[in-house]
């Protein structure tokens, strides 16, 4: 059974500071992570798609990836209260094109 | 460019009733996969349409059924509803052989009371 894990929080951090989303996976043939934003009563938003270890910044968002340890993270520096949502974590597995998902983690970033 | 679109909305059902969800995929991806949200969870994987087939199928009964049309968009059918059915239902779609990503459209609201 594939599995993502996420801590369902909510994570409540301050406005300005680096908010920190982290999520283990137990299938080691995964290849491919995603990181997907959800506010509530949305549908997902993929923000941040990481297929090799180590880090992968895109504006305020940075991924990393240790397959070694299987887990996946992802900072979003200087935090705003429109980052709070929930956050999906995802994974695929080389041989499928279905990416199992977590239960995500709500942030709450207050003023 | 047109992201994902589905339709309807929302949906209020009765309980034994059929229902059709519709998606028309990203400009550009061939590739549909549905999901249902229960509130709090992840989405859940129903089915993936690739060439007009289903190629992978999650865990769910045969009440659910789907479509590829050649256009590449897609229906969801559910027979027979149950209370339990009640969720958001998810279309994504994707580009097969360029890293699974996969973009949701709004999504479909169901409820079956």
């Amino acid at each position: 059974q594939k599995e993502v894990e996420q801590n369902s929080g909510p994570l409540s951090v301050p406005e300005g500071a680096i908010a920190s989303l982290n999520c283990t996976y137990s299938d080691r043939g995964s290849q491919s992570f995603f990181w997907y934003r959800q506010y509530s009563g949305k549908s997902p938003e993929l923000i941040m798609s990481i297929y090799s270890n180590g880090d992968k910044e895109d504006g305020r968002f940075t991924a990393q990836l240790n397959k070694a340890s299987q887990y996946v993270s992802l900072l979003i520096r200087d935090s705003q209260p429109s980052d709070s949502a929930t956050y999906l974590c995802a994974s695929a597995s080389g041989g499928s094109y279905i990416p199992t998902f977590g239960r995500g983690t709500s942030l709450i970033v207050h003023p | 460019d047109a992201g994902v679109t589905q339709s309807p909305t929302h949906l209020i059902k009765t309980r034994g009733q059929q229902v059709t969800l519709r998606c028309s995929p990203k400009s550009g991806h061939d590739t549909v996969s549905w999901y249902q949200q229960a509130l709090g969870q992840g989405p859940q994987f129903i089915f993936q349409y690739y060439e007009e087939e289903e190629r992978q199928r999650g865990n769910f009964p045969d009440r659910f059924s789907g479509h590829q049309f050649p256009n590449y968009s897609s229906e969801l059918n559910v027979n027979a509803l149950l209370l339990g059915d009640s969720a958001l239902y998810l279309c994504a779609s994707s580009v097969t052989g360029f890293g699974n990503e996969q973009y949701f459209g709004p999504g479909t609201r169901l409820t079956v009371t």
